[in-house]
């Protein structure tokens, strides 16, 4: 099973700051994603970090709000951008392993203020 | 799109079976899972079952699933107050999360 670690753990934000988020996996993983957790609600995918190239991108979430990169197999990062309060939420990464089994990071709570 | 419907709420008292159910829509998931989220803690993933298996027994934990009724239960036997969490469960080749079943384990 891959063992995923995020920083930070939860952070508060003022309104109109950006937040990056990073998320490490112990082992080299095929594909790797990012979802929101709103308060008392269930996952919702943001995208999906593509090595080497631009994030796929759910509908409703866009590149200029949550710019992703994944510079290789172990690696990714989240950024939230020009935060508002509607951004407060958990974010978790993801990474999908063999047989199709999917593991999740921690979470990072952030709050906006 | 997928959609995954699972009830919000569920009480059981410690020592009994906890039953948690999960209808979904898409019938293309190779596996599909259950997930557990403690209080401020991510997504562990408890089991998950081969779409061409009816059953999966692992300890206290039994999944059962119903291809042609596309139903999904966890059976928890002997619920502990450590039970006590939301639990998730994932279909679908996008993983596709049903809103969560809050279990609440009375003393």
């Amino acid at each position: 099973s891959a063992v995923i670690s995020q920083k930070p753990s939860r952070d508060i934000c003022q309104r109109g700051t950006s937040l990056t988020i990073q998320c490490q996996v112990d082992s080299q993983v095929t594909m790797m994603f990012w979802y929101r957790q709103q308060p008392g609600q269930s996952l919702t995918l943001i995208a999906t970090a593509n090595q080497g190239s631009e994030a796929t991108y759910e509908s409703g979430f866009v590149i200029d709000k949550f710019p992703i990169s994944r510079p290789n197999l172990t690696f990714s990062t989240l950024t939230v951008s020009n935060m508002s309060p509607e951004d407060s939420s958990i974010y978790l990464c993801s990474a999908r392993d063999q047989p199709d089994t999917q593991y999740f990071g921690p979470g990072t709570r952030l709050t906006v203020l | 799109g997928e959609d995954v419907e699972q009830s919000l709420f569920l009480s059981v008292r410690e020592g009994d079976s906890s039953v948690i159910n999960c209808t979904y829509t898409d019938s293309s998931s190779t596996y599909l899972y259950w997930y557990k989220q403690e209080p401020g803690a991510g997504l562990q993933l408890l089991t998950y079952i081969f779409s061409n298996m009816d059953m999966k027994q692992d300890q206290r934990l039994t999944v059962l699933l119903n291809k042609k009724d596309k139903h999904l239960s966890l059976r928890i036997a002997d619920t502990q107050t450590g039970d006590s969490a939301i639990y998730f469960c994932a279909v679908g080749q996008n993983f596709v999360f049903g809103p969560g079943t809050r279990l609440s384990v009375l003393p």
